[in-house]
């Protein structure tokens, strides 16, 4: 099983302000990784997939790149509706496996 | 616009048994994988099965192997997941998800998500 830690758990930024999280594999998953956003009492919202590329809808301001067992997700500039959790999911084998999360607070 | 309505949650006694459905609606089902993800409160998502758009093709995270079966009506566009053998470590919100697919070919990523059922097990 491939294991994603994400780090850091807990990221405390302003609005405007860049955020950059991370997500490293146990073992590589080339680039088959995606990057998933959730708010309170919400299900989670698919943000990048394929490591880099902008699911449908996805504002401009994130960004994902990495590939192998390094893996960062990038927020710009922080609007206020960005702060919530992040998790990263790997689909380079089964079981298909979730980072821990980060969460992203004011 | 895709739809996606878990029902079937509800407070079980260990050792009980469940069926979580999930309704389909807004695109052509049967052309889909679709998985369930779990997420217990306060913590973070489980992957727990997917089923391939024929049905052909089941795969489980180990946990709950031998206990769960996902299955899948094309023709009511409908999505199940029969829980046997229930653990308080199930205890989870359950949620239906719609895998993507992009230049033809199906990605293992959750593009759409329903709100999700409450499974509690506990005496």
């Amino acid at each position: 099983e491939i294991v994603l830690t994400q780090s850091p758990a807990t990221l405390s930024l302003s609005p405007g302000e860049r955020a950059t999280l991370s997500c490293r594999a146990s073992q590589t998953v080339t680039t088959y990784l995606a990057w998933y956003q959730q708010k309170p009492g919400q299900a989670p919202r698919l943000l990048i997939y394929d490591a880099s590329n902008r699911a449908t809808g996805i504002p401009a301001r994130f960004s994902g790149s990495g590939s192998g067992t390094d893996f960062t997700l990038t927020i710009s500039s922080l609007e206020p509706e960005d702060f919530a959790v992040y998790y990263c999911q790997q689909r380079f084998n089964w079981p298909l496996t979730f980072g821990g999360g980060t969460k992203v607070e004011i | 616009e895709v739809h996606l309505v878990e029902s079937g949650g509800d407070l079980v006694q260990p050792g009980g048994s469940l069926r979580l459905s999930c309704a389909a609606s807004g695109f052509t089902f049967s052309s889909f994988w679709m998985t369930w993800v779990r997420q217990a409160p306060g913590k973070g998502l489980e992957w727990v099965a997917s089923i391939k758009p024929d049905g052909s093709e089941k795969f489980y995270v180990d946990s709950v192997k031998g206990r769960f079966t996902i299955s899948r009506d094309n023709a009511k566009n409908s999505l199940s997941l029969q829980m046997n053998s229930l653990r308080a470590e199930d205890t989870a919100v359950y949620y239906c998800a719609r895998d993507m697919i992009t230049d033809g070919y199906n990605l293992e990523y959750f593009q759409y998500w329903g709100q999700g059922t409450l499974v509690t097990v506990s005496s």
